[in-house]
């Protein structure tokens, strides 16, 4: 399956700090997508990068896709408390999620 | 992006019992999904919702459990039906494809919190 799978698990920052999750997933993809949850609540997508990009930004969002590895980073420059929360990776149309990584930004 | 509306936003509901909920987008998509979050754990896919045709379940998951319609293109509902307490979940549907365009990302409604006694 395209499962994503994101490492940490868990990481605890103080704002101002750059936070960098990583996604590594098994098969052939056409593209991958981060999202973020708060709290138990609904996802919200955060950036979508196709196979054929290495890079991508949004505001103080970077994600990286290197299909050779078959993995992708998510960094967060600048964190803030409101950063806080769990975010996962997912691939394939039907969307295939990893276990996500949960973000603590201390203020 | 697309707005999308859940209803309810949760629920408290007794064993044996079924819950309808509802997923509204506010304009046309080309799919839908329905999606399962456990306590404590990530997004498991329960089916994609067909407009004017049967889903499709992903393995796991049954029609007679968790039916679900889509009469047109801008929504669909699932039941959770003779609900156990291992229903107790996070119940979300999202979408992707706004405005019949071939887009590949995937829009989440809110999610509707369903706690079964």
């Amino acid at each position: 399956s395209q499962q994503g799978e994101e490492d940490p698990q868990a990481l605890s920052i103080q704002e101002g700090e750059n936070a960098t999750m990583n996604c590594s997933y098994k098969t052939s993809i056409n593209n991958l997508q981060w999202y973020r949850q708060n709290s138990g609540r609904g996802l919200v997508h955060l950036i979508l990068i196709r196979s054929n990009e290495r890079e991508k930004h949004s505001g103080r969002l970077r994600v990286t896709l290197d299909t050779s590895k078959k993995s992708s980073s998510l960094l967060i420059t600048a964190s803030r408390a409101a950063d806080t929360a769990s975010y996962f990776c997912a691939t394939g149309e039907k969307l295939v999620f990893g276990k996500g990584t949960k973000l603590t930004v201390n203020p | 992006s697309a707005v999308i509306s859940q209803k309810p936003s949760r629920d408290i509901c007794q064993r044996g019992t079924s819950l309808t909920i509802q997923c509204q987008v506010d304009s046309q998509v080309t799919m839908m999904f329905w999606y399962r979050q456990q306590p404590g754990q990530s997004l498991t896919l329960i089916a994609t919702a067909n407009q004017g045709s049967e889903a499709t379940y992903e393995s796991g998951f049954v029609i007679d459990k968790f039916p679900i319609s889509r009469p047109n293109l801008t929504f669909s509902t699932l039941t959770v039906s003779n609900m156990s307490p291992e229903d107790s979940s996070i119940y979300l549907c999202s979408a992707m494809g706004l405005g019949g365009t071939s887009t590949d990302t995937q829009y989440f409604g809110p999610g509707t919190r369903l706690t079964v006694l």
